[in-house]
């Protein structure tokens, strides 16, 4: 089955500086790639999306890569703010949807 | 206002007593979820199911089980909790299985 590594685990970085987290998936036939943002207290939401037939899709200061090559994609935040301060979980989907582990990410002052 | 509803929000309970987790969308969604959430795991697909009647396993299926008797609602059902139960679990809900899910607030389960 489908296998999702996601890293790093903890990110800081200092307000308006970029952060990237990576993602890899084991399965070559996974087709859908979200990208959800928990606050604390709240259930994921989606922040981002892309499917296999696209390479990069952006959304103002949110972008995301695919390579289905190298079976990896990547969340790109530019511009940090202080309320990105938050928990990120990638995802790939097969005939099932599998979750990274997540990355805390910390917004510096 | 668009949402996903779970009840409870928090419940302590004690190994054994049979408990149900309700979860409701008023999004008209074909697709829904439940998942677990551990420190350090992520999240864990626990069933889904894909439309009325229809239910299949996720990763984590041991120990739980769901009904999808009307399109609304999915409830979990934990027959007799045990304390490795003891987690914070979301419902999620999308129009199909591959678009964007709205989750709930989770609900925090103790079983002692």
């Amino acid at each position: 089955g489908e296998n999702v590594e996601q890293h790093p685990s903890t990110l800081s970085v200092q307000e308006g500086d970029s952060a990237v987290i990576k993602c890899t998936y084991s399965d070559s036939a996974s087709n859908y790639f979200p990208w959800y943002k928990q606050e604390l207290g709240k259930g994921p939401q989606l922040i981002i999306d892309i499917r296999s037939n696209v390479g990069e899709k952006k959304d103002q200061r949110i972008a995301v890569t695919l390579n289905k090559t190298a079976k990896h994609f990547s969340l790109h935040i530019t511009e940090t703010q202080p309320e990105d301060s938050a928990v990120y979980f990638c995802a790939a989907r097969d005939d099932k949807i599998i979750f990274g582990k997540g990355t805390r990410l910390h917004i510096l002052p | 206002e668009a949402q996903v509803t779970q009840n409870p929000r928090y419940l302590i309970t004690v190994t054994g007593k049979k408990l149900t987790v309700t979860c409701s969308q008023n999004m008209n969604h074909e697709y829904m979820s439940w998942y677990r959430q551990d420190p350090g795991l992520g999240l864990r697909q626990i069933y889904y199911s894909m439309n009325v009647e229809v239910t299949d396993k996720g990763d984590v299926p041991e120990g739980y089980k769901v009904s999808r008797k009307e399109k609304r609602n999915f409830p979990l059902i934990l027959e007799s909790p045990s304390p490795n139960q003891t987690s914070l679990y979301f419902c999620a809900s999308s129009f199909l299985a591959d678009q964007p899910q709205h989750f709930g607030d989770g609900t925090r389960l103790s079983i002692l």
